[in-house]
């Protein structure tokens, strides 16, 4: 079973829609992240969490709402998505300890905005 | 400002070398990190660099010159599955809940 898993792994959806996509992690990592990935560009972070109830900005969450209720999950919210929004979504966790920490990812959400 | 460059596509063919250039602007430095990422696929951890010099894992090789601002991947006998996207990211802080990625470098290894 994968370590940090996502879903749905793709959903097509239209303007207006209020949509949810689901991270859980199984790794027992404090840090968990979302990312968005579009053609050309680096993955950017839309939102991060270093705990239970504990959210932190990214550099592009307008538009964007997260919500972290147990360690373990970590779910990212379009209240009203536009079609700019579409892209490859990418939940990652780290390890809260030592100072340089690798990002472990799951296999991504592929989001279509019509 | 803070960024990453690393050329967009590279062609090369199985069991040679390619080296995968990177060049990074950040305020500070905490590391330079390597992903591999498959098409389609989640990207993974493959090496990081704190100190400079070169680190050797396998096939795959991490080189860091902090005063350059310069890195590079390494990757020896070349085979087809090494056929994806390399990424290279700079965490901006101690702990790395920062993190900027470059867009990467998508490799094409040809029979």
């Amino acid at each position: 079973d994968a370590d940090v898993t996502q879903t749905p792994r793709n959903r097509i959806t239209k303007t207006g829609k209020r949509i949810m996509l689901e991270c859980s992690q199984t790794k027992g990592h404090d840090r968990m992240y979302w990312y968005r990935q579009d053609p050309g560009l680096g993955l950017r972070l839309i939102y991060y969490s270093f705990d239970v109830k504990d959210i932190n900005k990214g550099e592009i969450s307008d538009g964007y709402s997260v919500s972290r209720q147990a360690q373990a999950k970590f779910s990212l919210s379009l209240e009203s998505a536009i079609p700019n929004q579409t892209a490859l979504y990418f939940c990652a966790t780290s390890d809260g300890t030592g100072v340089i920490q690798p990002q472990h990812f799951g296999d991504g959400t592929r989001l279509s905005i019509l | 400002g803070q960024n990453i460059d690393q050329p967009t596509e590279m062609t090369a063919t199985e069991g040679a070398i390619v080296q995968i250039n990177c060049t990074y602007q950040t305020s500070g430095f905490n590391g330079l990190f390597w992903y591999q990422q498959h098409a389609g696929e989640a990207p993974t951890f493959l090496s990081y660099n704190v100190l400079d010099g070169l680190e050797e894992k396998g096939r795959f090789s991490s080189f860091l010159s902090r005063s350059k601002g310069y890195s590079y991947l390494l990757l020896k006998e070349l085979q087809m599955k090494d056929s994806a996207s390399y990424l290279c990211a700079a965490p901006l802080n101690t702990g790395g809940f920062k993190t900027i990625f470059g867009a990467g470098t998508r490799l094409f290894v040809k029979a």
